[in-house]
């Protein structure tokens, strides 16, 4: 069966501070992998989505980056984290359907 | 672009039936997703509509109506675990998600 893992649960960081939140897959081959975002009382934004190996779409300007190493782990990263940057932050594979990972309580202080 | 569209909150008395509706606009689509989210968690897959027509499965159906751009989630029985957002979410080569509509059962 299909599982995907992501860490960390929570997160504090501070601010300008790196940061790296690693999503892996289990039990399948060539997902495509998503990032999304999701500020507090805020609907789901897709940051970046993969359809293979160290192919990467960004689809919102901003001071993040991903990147896909290997074909089941999707890797988001940031330099210099911001205020703006707190949020829960959830990794899915698909298809078929998209499978959501349990998600990183990111905030950034 | 994508335009999604459905109510921000509604209310219903547990035991009762509820429709969420969605409109959506989008260059292109595979199909159209519903999934719930309970606060602080992850969302879960509820259904998803390739063709025209009603989707039922225990509980839940889902409807669509691809030349309309409009899709419902209907909620039989509710219960109070029910509480929680349902978002819409039409797909081509990934999913945008709606805003979500918030549900809220009172007892």
């Amino acid at each position: 069966s299909q599982t995907i893992h992501q860490w960390p649960a929570t997160l504090v960081q501070p601010v300008g501070s790196p940061l790296s939140l690693e999503c892996t897959v289990e039990g399948t081959s060539n997902p495509n992998l998503y990032w999304y975002r999701q500020a507090a009382g805020r609907g789901l934004q897709l940051l970046f989505y993969s359809v293979g190996i160290g192919q990467i779409s960004s689809e919102v300007p901003q001071n993040l980056s991903a990147s896909r190493p290997q074909d089941r782990q999707f890797i988001l990263s940031s330099k210099k984290l911001l205020l703006s940057d707190s949020g829960f932050y959830l990794c899915a594979w698909g298809p078929p359907g998209y499978t959501f990972g349990s998600g990183t309580r990111l905030t950034v202080v | 672009g994508q335009n999604i569209d459905q109510p921000t909150e509604m209310t219903a008395t547990e035991g009762a039936i509820v429709q969420i509706n969605c409109t959506y606009q989008t260059s292109g689509f595979n199909g159209l997703f519903w999934y719930q989210q309970h606060a602080g968690e992850a969302p879960t897959f509820l259904s998803y509509n390739v063709l025209d027509g009603l989707e039922e499965k225990g509980r839940f159906s889902s409807f669509l109506s691809r030349s309309k751009g409009y899709s419902y989630l209907l909620l039989k029985e509710l219960q109070m675990k029910d509480s929680a957002s349902y978002l819409c979410a039409p797909t081509r080569d990934k999913i945008i998600f709606g805003k979500g509509t918030r549900l809220h059962i009172l007892p």
